[in-house]
C-alpha cells in the first residue's frame, strides 16, 4: 500500500512566521501535489511537482513556495504566514501513467 | 478549462435506503472522472474512476457511479446506505494532467 505521511496533523503559527509543511511518500511516485481544502471550495491546487527539483504552479500559488530535493519528499513553505492561510493542507502523490491520487492525512494549519 | 459541480452541500438518507450523490462536469474532450471519500480527520481515499468503457463503474465499499455523457454527469450511488458511509464525498475530473475537484457533498446516513 502507498503510504503518504505529513509532518504534522495540527499546527498553530503566528502571523508573519515562516511555516514548513512536509510530505513524504514511500512508493517512488513521480508526481506530488499540495492542495488546500476549505469548506464550500473543495480542494484547490497550490503547487505540484513531476520530478525532483521540478515544480509547477497550481491555481493558488500566491504566498506559497515548494521544494523537492528528493523524490520522496515534497515540502510546502509559507514564507510569511497570514490568517487567510488558515486551512487544511493535503499532500497527494500519483504514479506516472496512473490516474489515482493517494492522499496524506492532512495538516490543519491555524494562523493567529 | 474544466470544472466540476456538486449541486448538493448535504445529503441525508436513512440506513438501508439507496443513496445518490450528484456530480456534473464541464470539460473539453474525453473526461476522466473520479470519486473520493474523506472520513473525519483523514485524507481523501479513492473510491472509483471512469476512464473508458462501461458507463457503470463499480468501486470500493459497494459504491458505483454511472457516467452519462449526454447529461455530463457522474453520480455516485449505493443501493443500501450504511451509517459508516457518513463522510464527505468529492467528485473530480482530470484532463491533460489537470485535476479539478468539486466542493464536496456531506453525506449523513441516519440509523
Amino acid at each position: 500500500d502507498v503510504k503518504v505521511t505529513q509532518s504534522s496533523r495540527y499546527l498553530v503559527k503566528r502571523t508573519g512566521e515562516k511555516v514548513f509543511l512536509e510530505c513524504v511518500q514511500d512508493m517512488d511516485h513521480e508526481n506530488m501535489f499540495w492542495y488546500r481544502q476549505d469548506p464550500g471550495l473543495g480542494l484547490r491546487l497550490i503547487y505540484f511537482s513531476y520530478d525532483v527539483k521540478m515544480k509547477e504552479k497550481g491555481d493558488i500559488p500566491e504566498g506559497y513556495s515548494v521544494s523537492r530535493e528528493k523524490k520522496e519528499r515534497f515540502s510546502l513553505i509559507l514564507e510569511s504566514a497570514s490568517t487567510n492561510q488558515t486551512s487544511m493542507y493535503l499532500c497527494a502523490t500519483l504514479q506516472g501513467g496512473s490516474y489515482e491520487q493517494y492522499f496524506g492525512p492532512g495538516t490543519r494549519l491555524t494562523v493567529t | 478549462a474544466q470544472s466540476v459541480a456538486q449541486p448538493e452541500d448535504q445529503v441525508n438518507v436513512a440506513e438501508g435506503n439507496p443513496l445518490t450523490v450528484k456530480c456534473t462536469y464541464s470539460v473539453s474532450g474525453n473526461p476522466y472522472l473520479f470519486w473520493y471519500v474523506q472520513y473525519p480527520n483523514r485524507g481523501l481515499q479513492f473510491l472509483l474512476k471512469y476512464i473508458t468503457g462501461d458507463n457503470l463503474v463499480k468501486g470500493s465499499y459497494g459504491f458505483e457511479a454511472e457516467f452519462n455523457k449526454s447529461q455530463t454527469s457522474f453520480h455516485l450511488k449505493k443501493p443500501s446506505a450504511l451509517v459508516s458511509d457518513s463522510a464527505l464525498y468529492f467528485c473530480a475530473v482530470e484532463n491533460n494532467n489537470d485535476m479539478r475537484f468539486g466542493a464536496g457533498t456531506r453525506l449523513t446516513v441516519k440509523p
